[in-house]
């Protein structure tokens, strides 16, 4: 079973930021934070991850708070190519890879 | 950066029919590959873990002599749906991850398949 727990749908004005949030309140100590996101019949894209400090990339910011029970996946310009679904996993630093997809939040850029 | 492919990307075929599904890792060597399923408007479902060079680890409700895995290489996995019904109609998609145990995985863009 998945370990996060997400909003099924948020939207988001274009050009806006879109901030999607994530509970992971079981989360260990060695498990880091990913997101995904799946856009319509496609694979899923890797986003970002981040293990307690806050990270950021080229398309995203993830924000984990001190105690590590919850992220929030920040899109600071979100465009109409946004739009998707997006799964926070948690996953653990030893053992097994795999990844462990709970039912995500699907997100709507609006124009 | 590191590239997934997976081939067909669509498939139909006859109730009955065997299919074989590739997954290849383009730049990087995967021991572990992932198989996963995704029937419409829900997520993904793992079915297995494909290691390369040993048997496959198959979830719990997954049959292991429906969907053959191989993994006979560091770039290379199959997935063969045998006799397949129209039940086995899905999206497959595949993943691999690069051996650094913190690096993403890296994800095929998917087999949508068929059954008639």
């Amino acid at each position: 079973d998945a370990k996060t727990t997400q909003p099924p749908s948020m939207d988001c004005a274009e050009g806006r930021a879109a901030n999607l949030p994530c509970n992971h309140s079981t989360i260990s100590g060695n498990e880091y934070v990913y997101w995904y996101r799946q856009i319509h019949s496609q694979g899923p894209q890797y986003i970002i991850h981040g293990l307690k400090n806050n990270e950021t990339n080229e398309m995203a910011s993830l924000i984990i708070t001190e105690d590590r029970k919850s992220s929030t996946l920040i899109l600071p310009h979100a465009t109409l190519r946004d739009t998707a679904v997006y799964y926070c996993i948690v996953r653990a630093l030893q053992g097994a890879q795999k990844l462990v997809f709970g039912q995500g939040t699907r997100l709507t850029i609006n124009p | 950066g590191a590239v997934v492919s997976q081939h067909p990307s669509w498939v139909i075929c006859k109730s009955g029919t065997s299919v074989k599904i590739e997954c290849r890792s383009l730049d990087f060597q995967a021991t572990t590959m992932f198989w996963y399923r995704q029937f419409p408007k829900q997520s993904l479902m793992l079915m297995a873990t494909s290691n390369e060079g040993s048997k496959a680890t198959y979830e719990q409700g997954v049959e292991k002599d429906k969907f053959l895995i191989n993994h006979a290489s560091l770039t290379l996995s199959t997935l063969t749906v045998t006799s397949a019904h129209p039940e086995d109609s899905s999206f497959y998609i595949c993943s691999a991850g690069d051996r650094g145990l913190v690096q993403p995985q890296h994800f095929g863009d998917g087999t949508r398949l068929s059954i008639l």
